[in-house]
């Protein structure tokens, strides 16, 4: 099936810097890549998502790149506030038909006042 | 509009046991999905529908049974726990439109205990 890595697993940015994550897949077929971001006790929420006739997308503070040749994508942050400390999670179409998506592991963003 | 909820939020079970999971929706939307989080390893799709009265295998689909007999509920069921299925169990949807390309709608999460 699909395999979606995602890196890294905690980061730890000063508060007003920008913060990157990075996810890499397997199927060179997936065409829909989201991001979601889940608080503490709370379910995953969509924050952006891109498909692959673009490169990258963009909505205020938050943008994603696609780099199809390579298979992965990325997620920026910038100017990070303390709100945006969460747990984040890309995600890639399951493979072989099945209708779902396959996440990464996700990374634990701690911005630091 | 409540969107996902699920019912109950946290539940304590004795190995051998039986329990169901519940979600309901109430946007309409023709996909559901059951995803289980443990630490570390992210979502896992279990099970999914894609409309009333259909159910499909996950990534993680043994010890678990599905049933979507109305459009707007989907019910996970552990026919006897065991302790490897502890875990916070997810319940999302999402529109007919772009089915699993499209945003996932997610409830607030079940916290399962099996002792």
């Amino acid at each position: 099936g699909e395999n979606v890595e995602q890196h890294p697993s905690t980061l730890s940015v000063q508060e007003g810097d920008s913060a990157v994550i990075k996810c890499t897949y397997s199927d060179s077929a997936s065409n829909y890549f989201p991001w979601y971001k889940q608080e503490l006790g709370k379910g995953p929420q969509l924050i952006i998502d891109i498909r692959s006739n673009v490169g990258e997308k963009k909505d205020q503070r938050i943008a994603v790149t696609l780099n199809k040749t390579a298979k992965h994508f990325s997620l920026h942050i910038t100017e990070t506030q303390p709100e945006d400390s969460a747990v984040y999670f890309c995600a890639a179409p399951s493979e072989g038909g099945a209708d779902g998506l396959t996440f990464g592991k996700g990374t634990h963003l701690i911005i630091q006042p | 509009n409540a969107g996902v909820t699920q019912t109950p939020k946290f539940r304590v079970l004795k190995t051998g046991q039986s329990m169901t999971l519940l979600c309901a929706q109430d946007m309409n939307h023709e996909y559901m999905y059951w995803y289980r989080q443990d630490p570390g390893m992210g979502l896992r799709l279990i099970h999914y529908s894609v409309g009333e009265g259909t159910t499909a295998k996950g990534e993680v689909p043994d010890g678990y049974n599905v049933s979507r007999l109305k459009k707007q509920n989907f019910l996970l069921g552990l026919e006897s726990a065991a302790p490897s299925q502890t875990s916070v169990y997810f319940c999302a949807s999402s529109p007919l439109t772009g089915g699993p390309h499209e945003t996932q709608y997610f409830g607030p999460g079940t916290r399962l205990l099996v002792l």
